[in-house]
């Protein structure tokens, strides 16, 4: 079974000040993890994603998250948050499961930019 | 804009009606998923066709049923509504299906049971 939490359901920032979104997941293999932007009224649409090459995974506007095995998390971080970035930001943990690969996402972090 | 199309972006109906929902992936995708997005459950994975089979199922109810066409768009149909089903749902579409390669997000329809 696999699953993931994100740590905070609200995450508020100023304009120009590093963002730091938490992730940790459970899982019984090896995962394929992702950050999900969804701004309002939008689909979803992929930051980034970890499938085992490199655990530094930089993404697009900015973003980039650190797989971390020891302690079961992919934090999404960028060092300098703008107003665009205010959005629902989930994490998602992917595992095959009998030849598929069966998504399951957090609930999400509201990302909050303050002028 | 994905290029992943979903119609209607409204749907209101009543309770105990049945709905469908459409969807059209991206030019050469052959992989559609389902989502149900809502308050209390969140973002939850419903089923995934590949090529016109069905490839994965996540918590899809019983009365809710899909179907992916020749064409390969899909439709999501669902019945006997209750005002528990109320939500938002996506659908995303990818190129292959064996691996988690990028989905890419239609603009979902939002479904309100009266």
């Amino acid at each position: 079974a696999q699953s993931v939490t994100q740590l905070d359901s609200h995450v508020s920032v100023s304009e120009g000040t590093p963002v730091l979104l938490r992730c940790n997941y459970s899982s019984s293999y090896s995962p394929s993890l992702f950050w999900y932007v969804q701004h309002p009224n939008k689909g979803l649409q992929l930051l980034l994603k970890y499938t085992s090459a490199a655990t530094l995974v930089k993404g697009i506007n900015g973003f980039e998250a650190e797989f971390k095995k020891s302690e079961t998390s992919f934090h999404l971080t960028k060092p300098s948050a703008h107003m665009s970035d205010a959005a629902e930001y989930f994490c998602v943990v992917s595992v095959e499961t009998g030849g598929s690969y069966i998504p399951t996402f957090g609930r999400g972090t509201s990302l909050i930019v303050h002028p | 804009d994905s290029g992943v199309t979903q119609t209607p972006k409204h749907l209101i109906t009543a309770t105990g009606q049945r709905v469908t929902l459409r969807c059209s992936p991206r030019s050469g995708d052959l992989s559609v998923y389902w989502y149900q997005q809502s308050l209390d459950q969140g973002l939850q994975f419903l089923i995934q066709y590949y090529n016109g089979e069905e490839r994965a199922k996540g918590n899809i109810l019983e009365r809710f049923s899909a179907q992916q066409f020749p064409d390969l768009h899909s439709e999501l149909n669902l019945s006997s509504l209750e005002l528990g089903d109320s939500a938002l749902y996506f659908c995303a579409s990818s190129v292959r299906d064996r691996d988690h390669n990028e989905q890419f997000f239609g603009p979902g329809t939002r479904l309100t049971v009266l």
